[in-house]
C-alpha cells in the first residue's frame, strides 16, 4: 500500500517558485511498478492535473503550465518533487501527490494534500 | 486542454439514484475508455470510486456505477445514503500522458 506525504512551505510570495516535495512509502521511487504525478485543487474549485513522471526520467507537464513548472525524482531519498516559478495568487491551492500502478490509468493513491498560499 | 462538464449540482433522497454526467471531447472521454471518478469528502483527499469507465476498485459499494456514451460519462449511485454526501469528479486520459479533470459537482442528499 502506497503512502505519500507532501512538504514544502505554506507560504510563497508572488513571482517567486513553489517548492513541494513528496515522500513516499511502501514502494519504491524508482520501481518500474508505478508513476507518480501532483494535481492542485484551487480553493472552492476543482481538480487539476499539473504533471507526471514515469520510470524516473520521464516527464509530462500539463499544457497549460508547462512552461513554469518542473517535477523531478531523488530516488536515494524515495521522493519526488514539484517546482512552479512565477507564481500569482491563482497557483494559491491544496497540492496532492499520487502515485499510480504502472499501467493504470487512474490515480490509485494519493497524498493528504498541502496547502499553499500565495502572498507578499 | 479543457476541462470535462460536469453539472455543478445534484442532490437526491436517500434511496433514490442520481447520475452525474461528465462531457468531454473526441479527443478525450470520447476517444479512450480511461475514465475515471473520484470522491472528495470536505477537507479530505479524493478517493476513487470507479475506473476505466465502470470498473469499481475492491471496497466500493456496487451501488456506484459508470458508464459511457460518446463524449460523456456517467457515474450513478443508486440507493442513496447519507455518506454519499461529498464532491465528485471525474478524470479522463487525453494521450500523449496528460490527464484532464473534471469542474466537479457536488451532490447533496436531501
Amino acid at each position: 500500500q502506497l503512502q505519500l506525504q507532501e512538504s514544502g512551505p505554506g507560504l510563497v510570495k508572488p513571482s517567486e517558485t513553489l517548492s513541494l516535495t513528496c515522500t513516499v512509502s511502501g514502494g519504491s521511487i524508482s520501481s518500474n511498478n508505478y508513476y507518480w504525478g501532483w494535481i492542485r485543487q484551487p480553493p472552492g474549485k476543482g481538480l487539476e492535473w499539473i504533471g507526471s513522471v514515469y520510470y524516473s526520467k520521464n516527464i509530462y507537464y500539463s499544457p497549460s503550465l508547462k512552461s513554469r513548472v518542473t517535477i523531478s525524482v531523488d530516488t536515494p531519498k524515495n521522493q519526488f518533487s514539484l517546482k512552479l516559478n512565477s507564481v500569482t495568487a491563482a497557483d494559491a491551492a491544496v497540492y496532492y501527490c499520487a502515485g499510480s500502478g504502472l499501467g493504470n490509468y487512474w490515480v490509485d493513491s494519493w497524498g493528504q494534500g498541502t496547502l499553499v498560499t500565495v502572498s507578499s | 486542454q479543457s476541462a470535462l462538464t460536469q453539472p455543478r449540482s445534484v442532490s437526491g433522497s436517500p434511496g433514490q439514484t442520481v447520475t452525474i454526467s461528465c462531457t468531454g471531447t473526441r479527443s478525450d472521454v470520447g476517444n479512450y475508455n480511461y475514465v475515471s471518478w473520484y470522491q472528495q469528502h470536505p477537507g479530505k483527499a479524493p478517493k476513487f470510486m470507479i475506473y476505466d469507465v465502470s470498473k469499481r476498485p475492491s471496497g466500493v459499494p456496487d451501488r456506484f456505477s459508470g458508464s459511457k456514451s460518446g463524449n460523456t460519462a456517467s457515474l450513478t449511485i443508486s440507493g442513496l445514503q447519507a455518506e454519499d454526501e461529498a464532491d465528485y469528479y471525474c478524470c479522463s486520459y487525453a494521450g500523449n500522458y496528460i490527464w484532464v479533470f473534471g469542474g466537479g459537482t457536488k451532490l447533496t442528499v436531501l
